[in-house]
This record gives structure tokens, C-alpha cells and sequence, in this order.
């Protein structure tokens, strides 16, 4: 069964880049078997997807964001990671890492999500 | 990109009685590509259905789900005390979309 962890500072400064890695377990991110992504939650408020990448390096972003984040994989650690440039307060929220099967030619929503982790946007 | 709305917003119950809860959207969903979550505080949300209506993995039957087109629903049969939370619905057709939130609470 996959296990999902985020880790990465827990304070970041206005204007600067928000950096997230997300370690996968019981699973390989090369595996041609899932999509792997990220979703954050303002506090006290709704989901919000941030994007996603395939084992080949092929990503998507929320049309909203795409000028600002970059979703990246690295196969030898397992890990993918996720920048969010040029941040504000704004971008404060609960950041998740989360998977979702491939089957073709379906579309699956994620399944495996891992806890979460709080980053704060403040001086 | 495919706005959610969903209703009510809170929804006030006792244990033993049946929720209803609704999302909408504000164009097709391809396929049916509609997906439930519940969420409890402080902890990542869990899938409940995907394809409209087809429970995730271990999900109690308790929980169903129908609609298709625009008008979605997930319904809590019998209401029990784990029950109470936030639902969210989310469409992944056309990149992903998530609604405002139900929060499910106790009466």
C-alpha cells in the first residue's frame, strides 16, 4: 500500500519560493501505475489542486497557478517536489501530496494522500 | 474550468438519519468523472466515491452516490457518529475541480 509523506520549511517569506517534497513508500514513482500530485487547503477553507506529473515528466497545473509552480520527480529518492515561486500570504495553507492510479483509458480522482503539512507565508 | 457548487453548506442531523448532499456543475462532466471525499479535522480528506457512484475501497455501502451530467449526489443512509464531517465532491473529467464543502454536523 502507498504511504505519501510531505516535508519542507514551515515559514516562508513573502516573495520567496515555497519548496515541498514528497517521499513515496510501498510504491515506485517510476511505476507507469499512478499520477502523482499536489493540493493545498487555506485554513479553514476548501481543497484546491495545485497539479500533478507522470513518471515521464509530464506535468499539469491549475491554470491559476501555472505561472508561479513547478512539479518535479526524482526517481533516485522516490521523492516528487513541488516549488511554488513569488509567494504571499495568500498561498498560506495545509500543502498535500496525493496519488492517483492509472487506468486506461479511464481517469481516477487520488486515493492516497499523505497527512499534510502546514506552511505559513509570513516575515 | 468546471466550477462545483454544492448544498447546503451545513447540514444539521441526528445519528440514524439520512443525509443528502448535492453538487453541481457548471458544465458537463465527462464520463461521470465525479468523486466524494470526507474529511475530519486535522486530517487528509478520504476517498468515498469515484465514477459518481462507485464506492472506493473499504468504504462502508452505508455511503452511495448517483447523478451524472451536472447533478450529482451522495447520500448517508443511516448516519453514525464517524459520519460527521466535511464532504467535498470534486470532478476530474477536465484537469481537477473541487467544491466549497457540506459539513455534516450533529444535530
Amino acid at each position: 500500500q502507498l504511504q505519501l509523506q510531505e516535508s519542507g520549511p514551515g515559514l516562508v517569506k513573502p516573495s520567496e519560493t515555497l519548496s515541498l517534497t514528497c517521499t513515496v513508500s510501498g510504491g515506485s514513482i517510476s511505476s507507469s501505475s499512478y499520477y502523482w500530485g499536489w493540493i493545498r487547503q487555506p485554513p479553514g477553507k476548501g481543497l484546491e489542486w495545485i497539479g500533478s506529473i507522470y513518471y515521464s515528466g509530464s506535468t499539469y497545473y491549475n491554470p491559476s497557478l501555472k505561472s508561479r509552480v513547478t512539479i518535479s520527480v526524482d526517481t533516485s529518492k522516490n521523492q516528487f517536489s513541488l516549488k511554488l515561486s513569488s509567494v504571499t500570504a495568500a498561498d498560506t495553507a495545509v500543502y498535500y501530496c496525493a496519488s492517483r492510479i492509472v487506468v486506461v483509458p479511464a481517469a481516477m480522482p487520488y486515493d492516497y494522500w499523505g497527512q499534510g503539512t502546514l506552511v505559513t507565508v509570513s516575515s | 474550468e468546471i466550477v462545483l457548487t454544492q448544498s447546503p453548506g451545513t447540514l444539521s442531523l441526528s445519528p440514524g438519519e439520512r443525509a443528502t448532499l448535492s453538487c453541481r456543475a457548471s458544465q458537463s462532466v465527462s464520463s461521470s468523472y465525479l468523486a466524494w471525499y470526507q474529511q475530519k479535522p486535522g486530517q487528509a480528506p478520504r476517498l468515498l466515491i469515484y465514477g459518481a457512484s462507485s464506492r472506493a475501497t473499504g468504504i462502508p455501502d452505508r455511503f452511495s452516490g448517483s447523478g451524472s451530467g451536472t447533478d450529482f449526489t451522495l447520500t448517508i443512509s443511516r448516519l453514525e457518529p464517524e459520519d460527521f464531517a466535511v464532504y467535498y465532491c470534486q470532478q476530474y473529467g477536465s484537469l481537477f475541480t473541487f467544491g466549497p464543502g457540506t459539513k455534516v454536523d450533529i444535530k
